[in-house]
């Protein structure tokens, strides 16, 4: 059975830092691009980013580029989303997600529970 | 990376059947097979009932269905039945320089 669990989130500060992390299990991990997609609270889905399999190509949106930085480790089965410079606009539940196949075309076949992000003073 | 346009709401009596649009442009809906719809109860995580246009994955009722022609996607739902209220989101691949856009969301109330 596939498993997506977030975990990291959190309340913090304007301009301060978190990391997420995403435990997978259910598959092959590496062989599979991932995602990051944020709601925020009452909002609908936003994507946020995407890496392929290997992490050498990734992708930002424009309203986290520059601040936020996506990351895996193949051999720990773990997505990660290093956030910083966090703006109150960030706040929101963040899901990991998993693509249908290789390459990443926001085909998604399995989402996490989502962990929440709350930036605040 | 506009977000793609759906209705707000949607609605229909148990039984019958409702469709959702999701308009884009020729650089993402219209110019990829890779549309998605997601449906979301509330407090819930979102999950997926149609992805590439039309395939439906194992365990998703065939009364959901999707297609697209041009620039718009929309969803079906047949034999509307209760537990289908929720929200739907519609997702669309949009090129190498924007992996991904969504959808407004449209919330659909069975009557």
């Amino acid at each position: 059975e596939v498993q997506l669990v977030e975990s990291g989130g959190g309340l913090v500060q304007p301009g301060g830092s978190l990391r997420l992390s995403c435990s997978a299990s259910g598959f092959t991990f590496s062989s599979y691009a991932m995602h990051w997609v944020r709601q925020a609270p009452g909002k609908g889905l936003e994507y946020v980013s995407g890496i392929s399999t290997n992490g050498d190509t990734t992708y930002y949106a424009d309203s986290v580029k520059g601040r936020f930085t996506i990351s895996r480790d193949n051999s720990k089965k773990t997505l990660y989303l290093q956030m910083s410079s966090l703006r109150t606009e960030d706040t929101a539940v963040y899901y990991c997600v998993k693509e249908v196949g290789i390459t990443p075309r926001l085909r998604i076949d399995y989402w996490g529970l989502g962990t929440l992000v709350t930036v605040s003073s | 990376q506009s977000a793609l346009t759906q209705p707000p709401s949607a609605s229909g009596s148990p039984g019958q059947s409702v469709t959702i649009s999701c308009t884009g442009t020729s650089s993402d809906v219209g110019g990829y097979n890779y549309v998605s719809w997601y449906q979301q109860h509330p407090g819930k995580a979102p999950k997926v009932m149609i992805y590439e246009v039309s395939k439906r994955p194992s365990g998703v009722p065939d009364r959901f269905s999707g297609s697209k022609s041009g620039n718009t996607a929309s969803l079906t739902v047949s034999g509307l039945q209760a537990e289908d209220e929720a929200y739907y989101y519609c997702s669309s691949y949009a090129g190498s320089n924007n992996w991904g856009v969504f959808g407004g969301g449209t919330k659909l109330t069975v009557l």
